[in-house]
């Protein structure tokens, strides 16, 4: 199985700052037939199920704000908020697709400082 | 709309057998591959079993093979899981969620997720 990690475990950050998310796979997820990272993030709001932000590692779902953006390729990504709304307090988490099973990160807390 | 509701959760004996149902609407159920997806209270989110669109195919996580069995009726927008031999590690919220893809990991992750049904395993 792939094992995903992410660092932090939590985070505060002040209204207004940049928040940063790492994750890392155990092997590359990215597919050489089609040049994509097979990399989804989900943001998980107290009480609330998961929700998608991002696959293919960068690519946004639709009605996600732009001040949330995913990058990296390989085992490594990365999503940042760059301006943190209180809105976005929540747990974040990264899951790989590449192979079954279908793997998460532990998640990331994020809180207002 | 979009929308999945979970039932069937409770309070389950070790040993038990419940079956957790998953109503769909407002989308073509039977053109998406759908999985159920689990999280034990304070914990992070564990993928349990993945179907695809036709029910021709099913998959599961290690820690449930052999005593989980996914399943749909495509006739009544429906997706089952039937769990059996419960431990108390299952104690859970179990969510549904519909993939982006026709067959399990031919999409781009999870877009559409229930509420969740709480499964509770102890005597």
């Amino acid at each position: 199985d792939i094992v995903m990690t992410q660092s932090p475990d939590s985070l505060a950050v002040s209204l207004g700052e940049r928040a940063t998310i790492n994750c890392k796979s155990s092997q590359s997820i990215l597919y050489d037939y089609d040049n994509k990272n097979y990399l989804a993030w989900y943001q998980q709001k107290p009480g609330q199920p998961p929700k998608l932000l991002f696959y293919w590692a960068s690519t946004r779902e639709s009605g996600v704000p732009d001040r949330f953006s995913g990058s990296g390729s390989g085992a490594d990504f990365t999503l940042t908020i760059s301006s943190l709304q209180a809105e976005d307090v929540a747990v974040y988490y990264c899951q790989q697709y590449y192979s079954t099973p279908p793997t998460f990160g532990p998640g990331t807390r994020v809180n207002v400082k | 709309e979009v929308v999945l509701l979970e039932s069937g959760g409770g309070l389950v004996q070790p040993g038990g057998s419940p079956r957790l149902s998953c109503a769909a609407s407002g989308f073509t159920f039977s053109s998406y591959a759908m999985s159920w997806v689990r999280q034990a209270p304070g914990k992070g989110l564990e993928w349990v079993s993945g179907i695809s669109a036709s029910g021709g195919s099913t998959y599961y996580a290690d820690s449930v093979k052999g005593r989980f069995t996914v399943s749909r009726d495509n006739s009544k927008n429906t997706l089952y899981l039937q769990m059996n031999s419960l431990r108390a590690e299952d104690t859970a919220v179990y969510y549904c969620a519909k993939d982006t893809g026709t067959y399990h990991l031919t999409g781009h992750g999870m877009d559409v997720w229930g509420q969740g049904t709480t499964v509770t395993v102890s005597s």
